[in-house]
């Protein structure tokens, strides 16, 4: 079955300083993988997604996720934290099955606090 | 365009109530999902709707049910709560294994 794991439940990084949430899957072939974002008291907004090509892919807010298959790792990148990207962070990880079953499942989140 | 709506926002229950939480979109997709979010838990799936007049159940389906009204529309009932039930509830659509949309959710606790 496959899985996620987000292995940091909580960080915490200084505004302006670079920042990176690792995600890790187990999964037999190429999963589709999807970083979202839930800010307080909203539902979650989807910040990119990898479904197969260049490994390296750019979202919105300046976020961009690098896909390793030999570490079956799928970590949310940022240069420099602003604020407002204070959230709570949720990789997930979506498998098509043979019959054509499809599943999607998440990781139990990344709280992200920013100090200024 | 509102998206995805969810009504009500919050709900305070006592246990053995009943209650229906609603669903509506207006982005033309064909399935629609109910998950709860709980702390350390992540998202997890109750039920979906692969299409107008089917459901299926997810990971945790015990103790609801859910009704797909029409394309729009999927209602999700609890009919005697539990304080296990206690949770945020997304409603969201979109593809299985796409981009999904989700509503505001709805903040439950069950006494």
């Amino acid at each position: 079955a496959q899985s996620v794991t987000q292995p940091d439940i909580h960080i915490t990084v200084s505004e302006g300083a670079s920042l990176e949430l690792r995600c890790n899957y187990s999964y037999g072939a190429t999963p589709y993988l999807f970083w979202y974002v839930q800010s307080p008291g909203q539902g979650l907004q989807l910040l990119l997604k990898y479904f197969s090509g260049d490994t390296l892919v750019q979202g919105i807010k300046g976020f961009e996720a690098e896909f390793k298959r030999s570490q079956s790792s799928f970590n949310l990148r940022k240069p420099s934290v602003h604020w407002s990207d204070a959230a709570e962070y949720f990789c997930a990880v979506g498998q098509v099955y043979i019959f054509g079953n499809e599943k999607l499942t998440f990781g139990t989140g990344t709280r992200l606090t920013i100090i200024p | 365009n509102a998206g995805v709506t969810q009504t009500p926002k919050f709900q305070v229950l006592k246990t053995g109530q009943s209650m229906t939480l609603q669903c509506a979109q207006d982005m033309n997709h064909n399935s629609m999902y109910w998950y709860r979010q709980d702390p350390g838990m992540g998202l997890r799936l109750i039920y979906y709707s692969a299409s107008e007049g089917t459901t299926d159940k997810g990971e945790v389906p015990n103790g609801y049910n859910v009704s797909r009204l029409n394309k729009r529309e999927f209602s999700l009932r609890l009919e005697s709560a539990a304080p296990s039930q206690t949770s945020v509830y997304f409603c969201a659509t979109g593809p299985r294994t796409d981009t999904q949309y989700f509503g505001p959710g709805t903040r439950l606790t069950v006494l």
